[in-house]
């Protein structure tokens, strides 16, 4: 069975800092693993992804992750905190093929302070 | 393109009654997924639709809950009767290849609060 780890419920990091969310998973066979973004009143968003290919993964907003399979780790980091990233962070796994349901941390909510 | 959408965006109802969640995928998107989040929760999947067919629906709490996808287009999740516990928020999602590596699009989400 697949389990995704989010430790922690909020971050509060300053403007300009550094972010880092934590993602560790559990699979039995190479997952597929997924970042989404929640803004206030929206839907969910996704970040970025990891299907295999490079293990740092780029995605939109200057975020990016890195696959460690060692560590079975997902983080997901941005060098320069803005504004306008304060939202709830999810972090998803995946098998591939027909049964493609998404499995869920509990989301991480980042709070950027001036 | 249009995105996934969903409505009603809330809705509040008392407990013992019947409420209907639609969604309309994206145009062309085969399938069709419903989520939840209970508060405080991670977001579970509830069940996958490919066309009009459901293709998993292991996560469907009991037997409350209905959902349909006629003709392979838009979708409606009820709950009959509604209990305190189904209060969260019903994402839908909607992807245009089997298999999650591609992504889903999500739509904004419905608010239910059961009181």
């Amino acid at each position: 069975a697949q389990s995704v780890t989010q430790l922690g419920s909020h971050v509060s990091v300053s403007e300009g800092a550094l972010v880092l969310l934590r993602c560790n998973y559990s699979s039995s066979v190479p997952p597929y693993l997924f970042w989404y973004v929640q803004y206030p009143n929206q839907g969910l968003q996704l970040l970025l992804k990891y299907t295999s290919a490079a293990t740092l993964v780029k995605g939109i907003n200057g975020f990016e992750a890195e696959f460690k399979k060692s560590e079975t780790s997902f983080h997901l980091t941005k060098p320069s905190a803005h504004m306008s990233d304060a939202a709830e962070y999810f972090c998803a796994v995946s098998h591939t093929g027909a049964n493609s349901k998404l499995t869920f941390g509990k989301g991480i909510t980042l709070s950027v302070r001036p | 393109e249009a995105g996934v959408t969903q409505f009603p965006s809330h809705s509040v109802i008392e407990k013992g009654q019947t409420v209907t969640l639609r969604c309309d995928p994206i145009s062309g998107h085969d399938n069709l997924y419903w989520y939840r989040r209970v508060m405080g929760k991670e977001i579970k999947f509830l069940l996958h639709f490919v066309k009009e067919s459901k293709q998993d629906e292991s996560g469907m709490p009991n037997n409350r809950f209905l959902a349909e996808r006629t003709g392979g287009t838009y979708s409606t999740l009820k709950v009959q009767p509604a209990e305190l516990e189904d209060s969260g928020v019903y994402f839908c999602a909607s992807s245009q290849l089997i298999g999650s590596g591609y992504g889903y699009t999500f739509g904004s989400g419905t608010r239910l609060t059961v009181v």
